[in-house]
């Protein structure tokens, strides 16, 4: 069964700053990962899709890299600004049987971006 | 832009009643997957459609939650009898096919007294 952990679990930091969220998974058997923006109360926005093949995705000021051999992904925000505060969250779709496609989220990353 | 809609954004309801939630989603997205999320946890899904067919409802607790998509497009799922532990977030999201980019619609807040 795939576990998605991510680290930290909540992160406070000044405007500007450059910050890197962790994700890991256990089963390396994925086609893609995707990072999702949560803000409170709301549904989840698609930040980021990566694909196995792709070591690095790029959106604005995100970058999302891969190490599916050693089930690990980053997220990392420049310049980081207050509206950036929200939960951040990865997941990874199963790869086969009767699931196929169905996401396991991990817990999320608390992020407050104070001025 | 196209967006997976859901109504009723929030729901209040006593323990026992029925409630039911409408998921559409964006035009021409074959799969349809309904999430279900606990406060401060991540999305856990409860059913998978790929067009009108149930791809798995393995964690759909059937005696009593229900889900259909009979024409393949737009999609309800119900509770009924709601219980305390039912209030949660609700989330329907969108797919071209099984292999691709998941779209999240707003979700339905669901409280239960």
């Amino acid at each position: 069964k795939q576990e998605v952990t991510q680290i930290p679990a909540a992160l406070s930091v000044p405007e500007g700053e450059n910050l890197v969220l962790n994700c890991s998974f256990t089963d390396s058997a994925i086609y893609n990962l995707q990072w999702f923006r949560q803000d409170p109360g709301k549904g989840l926005t698609s930040l980021l899709l990566i694909q196995s093949s792709q070591r690095e995705q790029t959106s604005g000021r995100l970058n999302a890299s891969l190490d599916k051999s050693s089930g690990r992904s980053t997220l990392y925000i420049a310049a980081s600004q207050p509206g950036d505060s929200a939960t951040y969250l990865c997941a990874v779709p199963d790869a086969g049987g009767t699931s196929y496609g169905k996401l396991t989220f991990g817990q999320g990353t608390i992020l407050t971006v104070h001025p | 832009e196209a967006e997976v809609a859901q109504s009723p954004r929030y729901k209040i309801t006593e323990k026992s009643q029925a409630v039911a939630f409408w998921c559409d989603p964006i035009s021409g997205h074959a799969t349809l997957y309904w999430y279900r999320q606990i406060l401060g946890q991540g999305p856990e899904l409860l059913v998978q459609f790929q067009d009108e067919s149930v791809v798995d409802d393995s964690q759909l607790p059937k005696d009593r939650f229900s889900a259909e998509r009979l024409k393949g497009v737009d999609s309800t799922l119900k509770i009924q009898p709601a219980e305390l532990g039912d209030s949660a977030m609700y989330l329907c999201a969108s797919s071209l096919g099984l292999a691709n980019e998941q779209f999240f619609g707003p979700g339905t807040r669901l409280t239960v007294l």
